[in-house]
């Protein structure tokens, strides 16, 4: 069974600090992964999707790698702001599923 | 520009008593999920429908059941309801079950 683990559980940071966010997975037979934030209160909200055959994405200031091989994923975020203070969890779809397995998050906080 | 919409956002019902949970999503999507989400659990798959007139369980489906109404709603059903199934439901849609998903803002339901 797949297993999604994301480190760490919580990150404080100032303003304007470049972060990286870190998540691993068991099984590397995997068809995507994908990265969420999701604000307090509210749902979630995708950012990136990496397809297996991909390396990494890029979407404004955020940046997502993937290496299947290691199992291993990160999510970079440049230039950190307080608007992007929120719960980041990355999910994964194994081959041959149709369904998502979630890690339990890493919540972040910049401050001004 | 509604995406997926939760109705109630908020319920407290009694031990033993029943509801269901309403999703509408109007993205034209063929995929629809139900997850809960608990602290220290991370977000759990309840059921999911691939496409309309398909559902499957997920990896927490016990005391629930699922309707695929039509394309844009996917309800779901608590029968006797448990003081174990208070949380937060999710629901949401994607293109396809490959694609990244579309979340709505969530139910908190207790169970006294």
């Amino acid at each position: 069974k797949q297993e999604v683990t994301q480190i760490p559980a919580a990150l404080s940071v100032p303003e304007g600090e470049n972060l990286v966010l870190n998540c691993s997975f068991t099984d590397s037979a995997i068809y995507n992964l994908q990265w969420f934030r999701q604000d307090p209160g509210k749902g979630l909200t995708s950012l990136l999707l990496i397809q297996s055959s991909q390396r990494e994405q890029t979407s404004g200031r955020l940046n997502a790698s993937l290496d299947k091989s290691s199992g291993r994923s990160t999510l970079y975020i440049a230039a950190s702001q307080p608007g992007d203070s929120a719960t980041y969890l990355c999910a994964v779809r194994d081959l041959g599923y149709s369904t998502l397995t979630f890690g339990k998050g890493t919540m972040l906080l910049v401050s001004p | 520009n509604a995406g997926v919409t939760q109705t109630p956002k908020f319920q407290v019902l009694k031990t033993g008593q029943s509801m269901t949970l309403q999703c509408a999503q109007d993205m034209n999507h063929n995929s629809m999920y139900w997850y809960r989400q608990d602290p220290g659990m991370g977000l759990r798959l309840i059921y999911y429908s691939a496409s309309e007139g398909t559902t499957d369980k997920g990896e927490v489906p016990n005391g629930y059941n699922v309707s695929r109404l039509n394309k844009r709603e996917f309800s779901l059903r608590l029968e006797s309801a448990a003081p174990s199934q208070t949380s937060v439901y999710f629901c949401a849609s994607s293109a396809t079950t490959g694609e990244p998903q579309h979340f709505g803002d969530g139910t908190r339901l207790s169970i006294l």
